[in-house]
């Protein structure tokens, strides 16, 4: 059964505490995202990657780091530097096809909450 | 860039009324439209897009859209509402130059029994 899938689906962290969001997609698709969603913002990107071990900074990347070591894998670190990290992120991916990417699957989200 | 406008945070029916939600985009490349369906604590499911061909384009639970170039609009609309369409909306556009998706605000849909 092909998907998303992101854990934990509630994390705690403390102040100054790093953690790390898991993602993983068994779709083969290229490219992968991180987004935070905060409400009445919508969705802001945080870091994609359209290959393996390559990643761009999205619109708020800020306090956060990545990595893509293999391409079903796109795990997200909340870092210290983090100021305001309590929020709802989502991990999305897409395939390339005509040179061009096309709708974006979405996980179920991870909660964070700081403490 | 590439960017959406979704006109209303929250918008209100009652069960069977028409639902109708708005979207404008900007686009300096003719875009691919979206719209997606985000219950409570869940992600984002897509509910239909246009790409290419006609413009109005037909989703999953009886939703529908229609890309008017013109206008630059997306709106969403289902003719008849119902309690289980409670949701947010999101309307995203992504373009051909950027390779990545932006997405709106989003719009609360609330259905009054």
């Amino acid at each position: 059964d092909g998907g998303i899938t992101q854990s934990p689906k509630y994390l705690f962290r403390k102040e100054g505490q790093n953690v790390t969001l898991s993602c993983e997609q068994n779709l083969n698709h290229d490219a992968m995202y991180w987004y935070r969603q905060d409400p009445g913002q919508g969705l802001r990107l945080i870091y994609y990657s359209q290959i393996v071990n390559d990643f761009q900074k999205g619109d708020i990347a800020e306090g956060y780091s990545v990595s893509r070591e293999k391409k079903e894998s796109f795990p997200l670190t909340v870092t210290s530097a983090q100021k305001n990290p309590t929020a709802f992120y989502l991990c999305a991916s897409s395939i390339l096809a005509g040179g061009r990417y096309n709708e974006q699957f979405f996980g179920p989200g991870t909660r964070l909450t700081v403490l | 860039a590439q960017s959406v406008t979704q006109l209303g945070s929250h918008v209100s029916v009652s069960e069977g009324a028409l639902v109708l939600l708005r979207c404008n985009y900007s686009s300096s490349v003719p875009p691919y439209l979206f719209w997606y369906v985000q219950y409570p604590n869940q992600g984002l499911q897509l509910l239909l897009k246009y790409t290419t061909g006609a413009t109005l384009v037909k989703g999953i639970n009886g939703f529908e859209a229609e890309f008017k170039k013109s206008e630059t609009s997306f709106h969403l609309t289902k003719p008849s509402a119902h309690m289980s369409d409670a949701a947010e909306y999101f309307c995203a556009v992504s373009d051909l130059n950027n390779n990545d998706m932006r997405f709106g605000a989003g719009t609360r849909l609330t259905v009054k029994p």
